[in-house]
């Protein structure tokens, strides 16, 4: 089946700087993408997503890329915010979804 | 608002007790999805229901139940059969059985006394 790892498992930037998590993916067959913020004490809120017939997609402040070739996908957030605090999921769709152990991120003011 | 509501927030069973959590949804949205969540680890399934009166065990079914009486509601009943029971449960939802969760409920924290 299908296993999702996720790097780093914690991260730590300075408010105004990039932050990237990526996820490698085993299951060649993966066709959907998303990924996840969990703020402390909610559930998970999807804030992008990507399908498999495209490369990038950007909304705003973060952007998803996707290397199928390579079975990897990338979420990166530009000029981070104290509120981007939280830990983000990535997960791997094929027929099941499957979750990364997740990346929590402290954006220090 | 449209959203995904679980109660309690925090739960605590004894030993041999069953205990079950509450998910209600109004997105009017037709699957229903529980995971657990553990420290360290990704959600993992537990049950989902794509339709009402409809429902298929996920990874981790042993020791749960559920039950799909209305479109609305999607309980989970952790049962004395499931060992470890300690852990953060995961209502979600997605507006149809495609089993990709759209939208996530706040959780529900079990704690063994």
């Amino acid at each position: 089946g299908e296993n999702v790892e996720q790097h780093p498992s914690t991260l730590s930037v300075q408010e105004g700087d990039s932050a990237v998590i990526k996820c490698t993916y085993s299951d060649s067959a993966s066709n959907y993408f998303p990924w996840y913020k969990q703020e402390l004490g909610k559930g998970p809120q999807l804030i992008i997503d990507i399908r498999s017939n495209v490369g990038e997609k950007k909304d705003q402040r973060i952007a998803v890329t996707l290397n199928k070739t390579a079975k990897h996908f990338s979420l990166h957030i530009t000029e981070t915010q104290p509120e981007d605090s939280a830990v983000y999921f990535c997960a791997a769709f094929n027929n099941d979804m499957r979750f990364g152990a997740g990346t929590r991120l402290t954006v220090k003011p | 608002d449209g959203g995904i509501t679980q109660s309690p927030k925090y739960l605590f069973r004894k030993e041999g007790q069953n205990v079950t959590l509450s998910c209600e949804q109004n997105l009017n949205h037709d699957a229903m999805y529980w995971y657990r969540q553990d420290p360290g680890q990704g959600l993992r399934l537990i049950y989902y229901s794509q339709i009402v009166n409809d429902f298929q065990k996920g990874d981790i079914a042993e020791g749960y139940s559920v039950s799909r009486e209305k479109k609305e509601s999607f309980p989970l009943t952790v049962t004395s059969a499931q060992k470890n029971p300690t852990a953060f449960y995961l209502c979600a939802s997605s507006r149809t059985g495609d089993r990709q969760p759209q939208h996530f409920g706040d959780g529900t924290r079990l704690s063994i006394l």
